[in-house]
């Protein structure tokens, strides 16, 4: 089956450690983004990447890095810059909004993985 | 700029009773507009969207959506409820190409 698979699920981090959160899709989507979630603040875009080797900001990328080496992978680190990196991290995946998506960029998600800092 | 705000934090309703989650949009141009579903610990799932075509937008597993420009609203409406509707629901509207904004959520939980 197609889809988008993240891990770890959980982590643990002391602070001042750098960690990667791994993204893979297998659904030949050409743009991948990472949000960060928190309780009742919905869905913050990290990072997004339209193609290989391309990536752009999004409104929160502070302290946060990615690559994206390959058209299936789009990695995560979260530095020991990031404040506050307790959080549940999602990865998605969509087609290059277009007349095949009907003009909308739906996103495809994988299941999380939850960050906590001790 | 575009931004919706999701009217209620959290819903209750019995089993079997209609659900509405409200949504109210800011766009200074027609927007495309979803409706996300998240099951706790899960990523999220996309139910329905609306892109400029028929006002009401029919979803899976029974949800729909109205699209009403003169109330800049994009309500989410269900029948009847089922106890696997609990879970949070996400009003999105769409920025540009790549960028979405999300409303904060509404939780629904399902009494038996």
């Amino acid at each position: 089956d197609g889809g988008i698979t993240q891990s770890p699920k959980y982590l643990f981090r002391k602070e001042g450690q750098n960690v990667t959160l791994s993204c893979e899709q297998n659904l030949n989507h050409d743009a991948m983004y990472w949000y960060r979630q928190d309780p009742g603040q919905g869905l913050r875009l990290i990072y997004y990447s339209q193609i290989v080797n391309d990536f752009q900001k999004g409104d929160i990328a502070e302290g946060y890095s990615v690559s994206r080496e390959k058209k299936e992978s789009f990695p995560l680190t979260v530095t020991s810059a990031q404040k506050n990196p307790t959080a549940f991290y999602l990865c998605a995946s969509s087609i290059i909004p277009g007349q095949a998506s009907g003009w909308a960029n739906v996103l495809t998600f994988g299941a999380g993985s939850r960050l906590t800092v001790l | 700029a575009q931004s919706v705000t999701q009217l209620d934090s959290h819903v209750s309703v019995s089993e079997g009773t209609p659900v509405l989650l409200r949504c109210n949009y800011s766009s200074s141009y027609s927007p495309s507009l979803f409706w996300y579903v998240q099951h706790p610990n899960k990523g999220l799932q996309l139910l329905l969207k609306y892109t400029s075509a028929a006002t009401l937008v029919k979803g899976i597993n029974g949800f729909e959506a109205e699209f009403k420009k003169s109330e800049t609203s994009f309500h989410l409406t269900k029948p009847s409820a089922h106890m696997s509707d609990a879970a949070e629901y996400f009003c999105v509207v769409s920025i540009n190409d790549y960028k979405l904004s999300f409303g904060a959520g509404t939780t629904v939980t399902v009494r038996a």
